[in-house]
């Protein structure tokens, strides 16, 4: 079964830093991945997905993530933060006809 | 886009009581759709996948009597939590699937007392 490992799960960056959170998945022939971002008491948001093609994702808010076959990794990057990316951050991995599973989280907290 | 409504976003009720929580895709038919539950600070547990005209089916562990999902129509799907005790507090979040993507709705905090 699909596994995912988010290793950090708290990332404190200052403003207009740049900013990596970390995603791992057990290796699989063929996996969608997603990264997904929560604020308080909210719901989750797509950020983005790869399904397939390019390897460079890229999504709302100007994050993008880089899907890595040999490292079986795909984490999720933004050049500069601001204050209002505060928030959790969910790593998600479906393989093949398997549920989607996510990882635990990260949470990200931007300072001034 | 896809949407997904949740409704109500959040609930008190009573110990004993019932709850019913609806998740509707407010632009497009899903035949299927999940139920997660979330811990303070944790990640998402899948409780069940809901199936439109059939019965559910709930992960290990998951009461299906406590944790009643009725999936009556392409656009509806509910999770009734039946004699609430305190414990079953927490935040319930469903979702549907959509090409090869799911959206999420906003999640309902339900505070038993």
């Amino acid at each position: 079964a699909q596994s995912v490992t988010q290793l950090d799960s708290q990332v404190p960056v200052f403003e207009e830093a740049p900013v990596e959170l970390r995603c791992n998945y057990s290796s699989s022939v063929s996996v969608y991945l997603f990264w997904y971002v929560q604020y308080p008491n909210q719901g989750l948001q797509l950020l983005l997905k790869y399904l397939s093609g390019s390897t460079l994702v890229k999504g709302i808010n100007g994050f993008e993530a880089e899907f890595n076959k040999s490292q079986t990794s795909f984490h999720l990057r933004k050049p500069s933060v601001h204050i209002s990316d505060t928030a959790e951050y969910f790593c998600a991995a479906q393989g093949g006809s398997e549920k989607l599973v996510f990882g635990k989280g990260t949470k990200l907290t931007v300072n001034p | 886009g896809a949407v997904v409504s949740q409704h109500p976003s959040w609930v008190i009720c009573k110990s004993g009581t019932s709850v019913k929580i609806e998740c509707r895709s407010l632009d497009f038919q899903a035949t299927t759709m999940f139920w997660y539950r979330q811990f303070p600070k944790q990640s998402l547990m899948l409780m069940a996948t809901s199936n439109e005209g059939s019965k559910a089916t709930y992960e290990q562990g998951v009461e299906k009597d406590k944790f009643l999902i009725n999936h009556a129509s392409l656009t509806l799907s509910t999770l009734t939590v039946t004699s609430a005790h305190p414990e079953d507090s927490s935040f319930y979040i469903c979702s549907a699937s959509r090409d090869y993507g799911y959206t999420f709705g906003s999640g309902t905090r339900l505070t038993v007392v």
